[in-house]
């Protein structure tokens, strides 16, 4: 089946600790995202990436890294200068043309000990 | 800055019922706009995509509108059902001299339908 995976399902840190969230899509998208949702908020864009071998910050790319070696995946690190990382992290993807859907895969919730 | 709000940010209505969600947003220079829905601690799943040149779009019970110079999208939800409980999140695609396909979320309206 086509779609968006991301692993693992739930993640716990330790403080200081680097962690890596996977995201992988089978649908042939150029265009791949990461957001952060808090509770009672909307999503907030981390990274972006249109193509291979390059991304952009989004509007909250402190304490964040990407890589987008492979069009199929785009991993999101969390690292320790993230100060506040306990979040539900979604990621998406689209062709990348002005009218099209964002899809999204199933989430990994992040939570910090 | 573009900005998405969204009100009820809860609504509990009784099954059969019809009902509207609004979405407002602050500047309409955008692309599109999105209906999204998510169940409790899951992904968004695209219900709707409605493109700056068009009024509506129409699946199955829902039907969303937009009206892009006033900055407001509707979205009917017919004949509710329990299975329809869910946060429906809307959002839009913002025009600019930078196409990052980025989009901006409203906080979402948290819906219950009591059987």
């Amino acid at each position: 089946d086509g779609g968006i995976t991301q692993s693992p399902k739930y993640l716990f840190r330790k403080e200081g600790q680097n962690v890596t969230l996977s995201c992988e899509q089978n649908l042939n998208h150029d265009a791949m995202y990461w957001y952060r949702q808090d509770p009672g908020q909307g999503l907030r864009l981390i990274y972006y990436s249109q193509i291979v071998n390059d991304f952009q910050k989004g509007d909250i790319a402190e304490g964040y890294s990407v890589s987008r070696e492979k069009k199929e995946s785009f991993p999101l690190t969390v690292t320790s200068a993230q100060k506040n990382p306990t979040a539900f992290y979604l990621c998406a993807s689209n062709l990348g043309a002005r009218g099209d859907t964002q899809y999204f895969g199933p989430g990994t919730r992040l939570t910090v000990l | 800055k573009q900005e998405v709000t969204q009100i009820p940010a809860a609504l509990s209505v009784p099954e059969g019922e019809n009902l509207v969600l609004n979405c407002s947003f602050t500047d309409s220079a955008i692309y599109n706009l999105q209906w999204f829905r998510q169940d409790p601690g899951k992904g968004l799943t695209s219900l709707l995509l409605i493109q700056s040149s068009q009024r509506e779009q129409t699946s199955g019970r829902l039907n969303a509108s937009l009206d892009k110079s006033s900055g407001r999208s509707t979205l009917y939800i017919a004949a509710s059902q329990p299975g329809d409980s869910a946060t429906y999140l809307c959002a839009v695609r913002p025009q600019g001299s930078s196409n990052t396909g980025k989009l901006i979320f409203g906080q979402g309206t948290t819906l219950q339908v009591k059987p």
